[in-house]
Parts: C-alpha cells; sequence; structure tokens
C-alpha cells in the first residue's frame, strides 16, 4: 500500500509557501521526506517518528499525525532550488524492514 | 567523505542476460538497501541488507537477488532480464537498520536499459 501524495504537482512562485501532504492507509512507524531533482538521486530531508513531533530546519519544515496516519511538508518562502519531485517514505513498523516511498509531488518554482 | 557509490552509472543488456550492479555504502554506514525507479514513479523496495544478513525483501521476482560482503558493499544481481526491468537502480545506506532513526543516502544510480 504506497501512501498517497498531494497535490501531485504544483507551480509557485517564488517566495510563496507550499505545503505537501502524505496518507497512509496503514499504522505508521515513522515518515521521511526527500526531494529528488531531474536526473539526480534523492536527498534526504528529514525523518518524523510516531508522537506527533514536528522538525524542521532553515524554511522546510513537517509534521507527523500518528492518528491521522499522514505527514505534511511545509515549505515557505520557497526558493528556485526548492523545484524538484518531493517524495514521503513510510516505515510501517515491526517486521516491515522496508521504506515504502509515496506517489510524489513535483513543486516547480519560478521566478 | 565520499558519498554514496554506485557502479555502473549506465548499461545497455540485451532480453535474457544477466546483469550485475555494485554499491559501496558510505565508511560506516552498516546498511544498505535497494530500490527500483521507473521514470515518472517513486523507488520501489527490492532489498535491505545490514550486517551482511537480508532484513527486508520487496515485492521481486526470484531472478533479484543480492549480497552484502564483509566490508558492507553490496551486489544486486538480476537474472533472465525483462524489457520491464529496465529503470534506474538506486543503492541507498543508513547507519542503522530501518527503523533506528536514520535517513538514507542514495547514491546517483545505474540506468539499466533493456533491448
Amino acid at each position: 500500500q504506497q501512501p498517497v501524495q498531494s497535490p501531485q504537482a504544483v507551480i509557485l512562485r517564488e517566495g510563496e509557501d507550499a505545503v505537501i501532504n502524505c496518507s497512509s492507509s496503514k499504522a505508521l512507524y515513522s515518515v521521511h521526506w526527500y526531494r529528488q531533482k531531474h536526473g539526480e538521486a534523492p536527498v534526504f530531508l528529514m525523518i518524523l517518528l510516531k508522537g506527533g513531533e514536528q522538525k524542521g530546519h532553515d524554511k522546510i519544515s513537517a509534521s507527523f499525525n500518528e492518528k491521522k496516519q499522514q505527514s505534511s511538508l511545509y515549505l515557505t518562502a520557497s526558493q528556485l532550488s526548492y523545484s524538484g519531485t518531493y517524495f514521503c517514505g513510510t516505515e510501517y513498523g515491526f517486521g516491515n524492514e522496508k521504506l515504502t516511498f509515496g506517489t510524489g509531488t513535483r513543486l516547480t518554482i519560478i521566478p | 567523505d565520499a558519498g554514496v557509490t554506485q557502479s555502473p552509472t549506465h548499461l545497455i543488456k540485451t532480453r535474457g542476460q544477466h546483469v550485475t550492479l555494485r554499491c559501496s555504502p558510505i565508511s560506516g554506514h552498516k546498511s544498505v538497501s535497494w530500490y527500483q525507479q521507473v521514470l515518472g514513479q517513486g523507488p520501489q523496495f527490492i532489498f535491505q541488507y545490514y550486517e551482511k544478513e537480508e532484513r527486508g525483501r520487496g515485492n521481486f521476482p526470484d531472478r533479484f537477488s543480492a549480497r552484502q560482503f564483509p566490508n558492507y558493499s553490496s551486489e544486486l544481481n538480476v537474472n533472465a532480464l525483462l524489457l520491464g526491468d529496465s529503470a534506474l537502480y538506486l543503492c541507498a545506506s543508513s547507519k542503522g537498520q530501518v527503523r533506528t532513526n536514520y535517513g538514507y543516502t542514495f547514491g546517483s544510480g545505474t540506468r539499466l536499459t533493456v533491448v
């Protein structure tokens, strides 16, 4: 069961904010967030563990709602460098030693 | 510090052939995972190895196999290649197993084309 991300794609002007959502149909142990630029490998942004904590660095932050089995990634005052496809990766708990990636959200920042 | 290195970067094979992809994790990282990424989709989990033992296997046929060596490097082998195996194969290393709060560092991948 692949987590579903929304929106599928979004276009923003530099300086605008964006929210990307990741929803799972199964209980989550943790959520990872990655950004992948065209032709490059995914780059790790952050990991959130169950417990509902919010993390962030610079102008990118994320929250994890364990009860709703959802995570959201927040990008504030977006920069051109934020363009790329964002993937959430979910872990489902003991015995499931893998990261399941979401459907992806393509973010385009224009000047 | 060197990142995750994968070889080769590109590969063209014929249907029915066999292929071996290689990965060297970041120094000190004991976990290596393999993912297949088809254009326009997210990475799909193939295998995870930790301390040279298989700790997870994705929904891939037995034609796919892997192993991890004492120096924590890893190989992914695919037998009897099909056209549908054409994809970007990503290797990711991590300090610990999946559920030990560490993120993955991905290599640049091997682009496999099966003709």
